[in-house]
């Protein structure tokens, strides 16, 4: 079992439900990710954030909302997605040392949504 | 120009055969590059990082790394069915610490 856990592991909602996904990471890291896996695709980085400020959000639809209370807990609001959002969203966490080489990503287990 | 490039196979070799798995990158100031393995339906998880220019081995695994060429590849020797997976090749930004280009994968198979 990794450092890093996500919950709800499967989801499915409609276009109108609005819902939460949490990542929790153990490794005392101060940066954390959202990605998204869709079939076929290179893993698209969503959001970073370290100690708790978002440092990047590449271009992500409004529709999704992250949030970082903490350096140990991430969340992404879900809420009037489309059936192409349906994809595995994964959640990473690295300890980011200003002027260092870069850190390995650690994953979760991952959250598998479809929206109908 | 994709930032990172991987022949997506599918890869399949006899068990006990050399794998290799190649990567190419766009970025000339990319520093830091990684190799994950991810069993189908299960997320990535890391085998091997690199930094340096040269060979960097790990048991079965061997990790090689050309920056002139732009060019990072993973070698698993004496392959087994459980190495088969889709492998991973990420390489940082560099122009930013911490964020990372991944490949598409490719899917290896090794059959008994």
């Amino acid at each position: 079992e990794t450092g890093v856990t996500q919950t709800p592991r499967h989801l499915v909602m409609g276009m109108t439900n609005k819902k939460s996904l949490k990542c929790e990471q153990h490794l005392g890291h101060n940066a954390m990710y959202w990605y998204k896996q869709s079939a076929k695709k290179p893993l698209e980085l969503m959001f970073v954030y370290n100690f708790k400020e978002q440092t990047e959000n590449n271009s992500v639809p409004s529709r999704f909302s992250p949030e970082c209370p903490n350096s140990s807990h991430l969340f992404l609001h879900l809420h009037t997605l489309q059936p192409e959002d349906s994809a595995l969203y994964l959640c990473a966490s690295s300890q980011d040392v200003a002027g260092e080489s870069t850190d390995t990503q650690y994953f979760g287990p991952g959250t598998r949504l479809t929206v109908l | 120009q994709k930032e990172v490039e991987q022949n997506s196979g599918p890869l399949s070799v006899p068990e006990g055969a050399i794998a290799s798995l190649n990567c190419t990158y766009s970025d000339r100031g990319s520093q830091s590059f990684f190799w994950y393995r991810q069993y189908s339906g299960k997320s990535p998880e890391l085998i091997m990082s690199i930094y340096s220019n040269g060979d960097k081995e790990d048991g079965r695994f061997t990790a090689q790394l050309n920056k002139a060429s732009q060019y990072v590849s993973l070698l698993i020797r004496d392959s087994q069915p459980s190495d088969s997976a889709t492998y991973l090749c990420a390489v940082d930004r560099g122009s930013t610490l911490g964020r990372l280009y991944f490949g598409r994968g490719t899917q290896l198979t090794v059959w008994p």
